[in-house]
């Protein structure tokens, strides 16, 4: 079946700090990669996606690049900042068959920066 | 632009009790999902509808029911609440195979 780890936190950096958030898979087709940001108190929210390998999402200043060698989709952040603690999601829907509308998520990492 | 609209936001359960979540969107989506949220443990698939009048199980449906009379509408149905139910509970809606979700705010239940 399909799975997602990620790496576990909680995650503390100060300000300006760089960002990494470890995401690897397993899937048994072609699948797309997302990563979800929830703020405290608020559901999930998209905050990137790419589709397939070496695609690379971006956004927010945020950045992962589907590698298909080592079933990898790492988050990545050059300058933290504290509007940027949350939680965030790994997922994947897998795109062979019929179900690739449904998503797998990991467990989450807990991100605080503090100023 | 509602979005996901999900009510109640906070709720104290009884053992035993029963309550709906009610969970709307207004965005023409077909498929809609009602996922719990423990700590640590991520998001757990509880049922999911890929359009009015079609619903399926995901990871974890025991203790739970849904219906999709509408595209608009997918509730949860909790028929006798267990401690094990508490946790938080998100709605979301898709557009069509490998498209974004859109969340709704969640729901704290607590069972006592």
């Amino acid at each position: 079946g399909n799975s997602v780890t990620q790496m576990e936190g909680p995650v503390t950096l100060s300000e300006e700090a760089f960002l990494t958030i470890n995401c690897t898979y397993t899937a048994t087709g072609y699948p797309s990669l997302f990563w979800y940001v929830q703020y405290p108190g608020e559901g999930l929210q998209l905050l990137l996606k790419a589709t397939k390998a070496d695609d690379k999402g971006s956004n927010k200043g945020f950045e992962a690049t589907y590698r298909k060698e080592t079933t990898s989709f790492h988050l990545e952040k050059g300058s933290v900042q504290v509007s940027d603690s949350a939680v965030y999601f790994c997922a994947l829907s897998d795109n062979s068959g019929g179900s690739n509308y449904k998503l797998t998520f990991g467990k989450g990492t807990l991100l605080t920066v503090n100023p | 632009n509602a979005g996901v609209t999900q009510t109640p936001k906070f709720r104290i359960l009884k053992i035993g009790q029963s309550m709906t979540l009610q969970c709307a969107q207004d965005m023409n989506h077909n498929y809609m999902y009602w996922y719990r949220q423990d700590p640590g443990m991520g998001l757990k698939l509880i049922y999911y509808s890929v359009g009015a009048g079609i619903t399926d199980k995901g990871e974890v449906p025991n203790g739970y029911n849904v219906s999709r009379s509408t595209t608009e509408d997918f509730p949860l149905r909790l028929e006798l609440a267990a401690p094990s139910q508490t946790s938080v509970y998100f709605c979301a809606s898709s557009h069509g195979q490998g498209t974004r979700y859109t969340f709704g705010s969640g729901t704290r239940l607590t069972v006592v």
